[in-house]
């Protein structure tokens, strides 16, 4: 168990729908990232929040968001889904923000969830 | 902006073999390097990381040294094991164009054949 947490697993919806995936961060973390993991695109950086604010966006559709509560966990919202969105979605976190440390804490990563759109 | 360009796989080896994955950067500055692996149906894992040029970094018998002449990180390790199968990821942090972040290669699949 890495610490870091996320709902659910596994997630199978219809095209146009609309779902959340929830991220716990390892206790103590402050940052959280979102990746997207597909078989022909590798690992997509999507966004970056620390300590509640945004602070990184990479290749993020538009009907894609997210948000960092007061308590840490992060959700990310995917809208209008089709048929290309389905991938494993992971959610990583450290402990600050990796400009302050170099990046050398590297990233905790959760194990991810599993989305498929039929 | 900073890139990370890893060997493409996958690998197949057999048990015992050595194992070497390629992995060059570019990037601005002086950035933080990282192997990071995938074992199936599990999300990455910090394999190992160096942070400064010459520095080696080791866990579970692999190394990787921060070669700043070269641009390289090569993943090596001098006897696989089946238990090694798994997708190995090199990565990046440092400053680059619109602000400081981590950077992941396309990943290289690891097969070790008993």
């Amino acid at each position: 168990d890495s610490g870091v947490t996320q709902t659910p697993k596994h997630l199978i919806t219809a095209t146009g729908q609309r779902v959340t995936l929830r991220c716990s961060p390892r206790s103590g973390d402050l940052s959280v990232y979102w990746y997207q993991q597909s078989l022909d695109q590798g690992l997509q950086f999507l966004i970056q929040y620390y300590n509640g604010e945004e602070r990184a966006k990479g290749n993020i559709l538009e009907r894609f968001s997210a948000q960092q509560f007061p308590d840490l966990h992060s959700e990310l919202n995917l809208s209008s889904l089709e048929l290309g969105d389905s991938a494993l979605y992971f959610c990583a976190s450290s402990v600050g923000l990796q400009r302050e440390s170099k990046g050398g804490g590297g990233y905790t990563f959760g194990s991810g969830t599993r989305l498929t759109v039929v | 902006g900073n890139s990370v360009t890893q060997m493409e796989g996958p690998v197949t080896l057999s048990e015992e073999a050595f194992l070497t994955i390629n992995c060059t950067y570019t990037a601005t500055g002086y950035p933080s390097l990282f192997w990071y692996v995938q074992y199936p149906g599990e999300g990455l894992q910090l394999l190992l990381k160096a942070t400064k040029a010459d520095d080696k970094g080791s866990n579970k018998g692999f190394e990787a040294t921060y070669r700043k002449e070269t641009t390289s990180f090569h993943l090596e390790k001098g006897s696989v094991q089946v238990s090694d199968s798994a997708v190995y990821f090199c990565a990046l942090s440092g400053s680059d164009t619109g602000g400081f972040k981590t950077i992941f290669g396309a990943g290289t699949r690891l097969f070790v054949k008993a």
